[in-house]
């Protein structure tokens, strides 16, 4: 399996401020994706991270609210912009290493207030 | 469009008995994949076991099974001697292979494991 860091953990922020995810892991991969899983619900694709190249945004998702940067084939952020107390959630990446290996990282817990 | 349906929202299990979770699934794709995952109060997603769309035989992981009915569109998971160590959310996702990788999620099932 792959070894997948995520920071913060979890953070609290004030309605309007901006929060940045790091994902880091511990091999090379070429597709990194962002979900989202808001309170009691299952697990949404925000978008994929491909390096080199811009992020691909699933609908309802949309780069001024989400920033991605996939900078090299191991780390990428994830932006929460101008945040709402209806971004509280979990976010999590995950890689796919193969076909049939898709790992997570441990999510970060974040709460607006 | 894709789709996952998970029909349990919660299930109870004795400890040491087995206890199976449904998945049906959507796809008109021929080549997809089914993936199961853990997820305890602490919010991390452990994978648990996969199912390709052309594997012949079902998938086993340890204490997990994976009983793929191909023509049915189901792939429920099947955990033999209950832990107390399993409760838990569990959910089932399809990938599509010519989606670019993402995942579609179920809304997942959350299962209690008595002592």
């Amino acid at each position: 399996s792959a070894v997948i860091s995520q920071k913060p953990s979890r953070d609290i922020c004030q309605r309007g401020t901006s929060l940045t995810i790091q994902c880091q892991v511990d091999s090379q991969v070429t597709m990194m994706f962002w979900y989202r899983q808001q309170p009691g619900q299952s697990l949404t694709l925000i978008a994929t991270a491909n390096q080199g190249s811009e992020a691909t945004y699933e609908s309802g998702f949309v780069i001024d609210k989400f920033p991605i940067s996939r900078p090299n084939l191991t780390f990428s952020t994830l932006t929460v912009s101008n945040m709402s107390p209806e971004d509280s959630s979990i976010y999590l990446c995950s890689v796919e290493r193969e076909y049939n290996e898709q790992f997570f990282g441990p999510g970060t817990r974040l709460t607006v207030l | 469009a894709q789709k996952i349906t998970q029909t349990q929202p919660g299930m109870f299990v004795q400890e040491k008995e087995a206890v199976t979770l449904d998945c049906t699934y959507d796809t008109s794709d021929p080549s997809y994949g089914l993936f199961w995952y853990k997820q305890p109060s602490s919010g991390e997603m452990i994978f648990l076991i996969y199912q390709g769309s052309y594997d012949q035989q079902n998938a086993t992981e340890g204490r997990y099974s994976l009983n793929f009915q191909k023509a049915r569109k189901s792939a429920n998971l099947v955990i033999s001697a209950s832990q107390l160590g399993d409760s838990a959310m569990y959910f089932c996702a399809i990938w599509i292979y010519n989606q670019g990788g993402k995942l579609i999620f179920g809304q997942g099932t959350e299962l209690s494991v008595k002592p």
